[in-house]
């Protein structure tokens, strides 16, 4: 099982508007990311979460706030985000960050507009 | 001058055809190579991973890399209207980048018509 789930699939929201983005794997990997891609663009890394601990910040916006429960799950909260935040967020997961040779699965993503 | 270099395309070619998608890159640390495949609106699937230089075949699929002149390849045979998306090479293996970090191509976007 490579499937690493992300929900929603599709989110609408308003400048003011308070929303999470939600990302689950279950392969025991123990580095999550959050990469954010605009369109006919490459995905952007914006957060590495490397054995639940924060290991990066990509001068990343506060109006992003990742959250890692547990080794499962990731979230990324959102709030006040402004129009050219729309894109699509995908998460992915890898084994081991501390590998070289890491391969990254990605999520679905999920398609963020506002408003 | 970007890590690395991929030509957006769009390309569009036959059923049948042979296709060939190429990056360059600048870094010469870099040791592990890959190709993602990538439907609209959808993320990425891993498709192609390759260490270092040399070839790697998965059905109509090849990867290639050569590292003397900084150039990874991905040839598709037999072409079909499903392998239309857009295909990102990506790189890592440089132990000063950031944990885990892969560095994209812009990507190339494919359409295989009928």
């Amino acid at each position: 099982d490579t499937e690493v789930t992300q929900t929603p699939k599709h989110l609408v929201m308003g400048m003011t508007n308070k929303k999470s983005l939600k990302c689950e794997q279950h392969m025991g990997h123990r580095a999550m990311y959050w990469y954010k891609q605009k369109a006919k663009k490459p995905p952007e890394l914006m957060f590495v979460y490397s054995y639940e601990k924060l290991s990066i910040n990509e001068s990343v916006p506060s109006r992003f706030s990742p959250e890692c429960p547990n080794s499962s799950l990731l979230n990324l909260h959102l709030h006040a985000l402004q129009p050219e935040d729309s894109a699509l967020y995908l998460c992915a997961s890898s084994q081991d960050p501390l590998l070289l040779n890491e391969k990254l699965f990605f999520g679905s993503g999920t398609q963020l507009s506002v408003l | 001058q970007k890590e690395v270099e991929q030509d957006p395309g769009p390309l569009s070619v036959p059923e049948g055809a042979i296709v060939s998608l190429n990056c360059t890159y600048s870094n010469s640390a870099f040791q592990y190579f890959m190709w993602y495949r990538q439907y609209s609106r959808k993320g990425p699937e891993l498709l192609m991973y390759t260490y270092s230089s040399g070839n790697k075949e998965d059905g109509r699929f090849t990867a290639q890399v050569d590292k003397s002149s900084k150039y990874i390849s991905l040839f598709i045979r037999d072409s079909q209207p499903s392998d239309s998306a857009t295909y990102l090479c990506a790189m890592s293996g440089d132990r000063g980048s950031t944990l885990g970090r892969l560095y994209f191509g812009r990507g190339t976007q494919l359409t295989v018509w009928p």
